[in-house]
């Protein structure tokens, strides 16, 4: 079963704008969340993190934002550049301290524009 | 390069086939993960090892597979026997810097498996 689900397998967004890229989880243990940006023949890039205990955190162009109550997470890129244009990941751990496996959404293709 | 390597890269054999991937994780991290991706699909878990102690494997994980860590630094990711299903990029990654609380997992570049 799929626990963390990106429902948008694409996305078009014009440089300088910003593009959210949205993820949704069912597993209410999950308490550490990944945004990781992969090109085409290479490896998942790690891009950001959080925490269960925080609602927020940036990173230059990056922020992601947690809603807990909603098992929902975003990532905003701000403001979008060709360079980001990729395929984004959203991946979930229980107990990050213990080593537990992410968990990953099958990603969203993000396009941008010049 | 001080980032995670994979290899080969690619590797195509015939069905029935054994074959060998290997990855060389970041120095000083502990954790070493693999992990498998299809097309369309994100990554997905197939086992783990802290130091040389492997302690978890998906259900994914058939008895035609095996990994090693038998130093605790390099690991090894065998398939037996391969099957046209088997066909997919290998994905290593790895973990925490001792000392630290940096749970990111950073990704080698994958090893595309074709199996004819």
């Amino acid at each position: 079963d799929q626990q963390v689900k990106q429902n948008s397998p694409s996305l078009s967004v014009q440089e300088g704008r910003i593009s959210i890229l949205n993820c949704d989880y069912t597993n209410s243990m999950f308490d550490y969340f990944l945004w990781y940006k992969k090109y085409p023949a290479e490896g998942p890039t790690f891009l950001i993190s959080i925490s269960s205990i925080k609602d927020k955190n940036e990173d230059g162009r990056f922020t992601v934002f947690l809603n807990k109550s909603a098992k929902h997470l975003s990532l905003h890129i701000v403001p979008s550049q060709p360079g980001d244009s990729a395929v984004y990941f959203c991946a979930a751990s229980v107990d990050a301290n213990s080593g537990y496996a992410l968990n990953f959404g099958k990603g969203t293709s993000l396009l941008v524009t010049p | 390069d001080t980032g995670v390597s994979q290899n080969p890269r690619h590797k195509i054999t015939k069905r029935g086939q054994n074959v060998t991937f290997r990855c060389d994780p970041i120095s000083e991290h502990n954790r070493l993960y693999w992990y498998r991706q299809t097309l369309g699909q994100g990554p997905e878990f197939l086992t783990y090892f802290q130091n040389e102690a492997q302690l978890e494997k998906s259900r994914l994980l058939s008895d035609r597979f095996s990994a090693e860590r038998p130093k605790g630094s390099f690991s090894t990711l065998e398939i037996q026997r391969t099957e046209q299903g088997d066909s997919a990029m290998y994905l290593c990654a790895s973990s925490v810097p001792l000392g630290t609380s940096n749970y990111e997992q950073y990704f080698g570049p994958g090893t595309r498996l074709t199996v004819t």
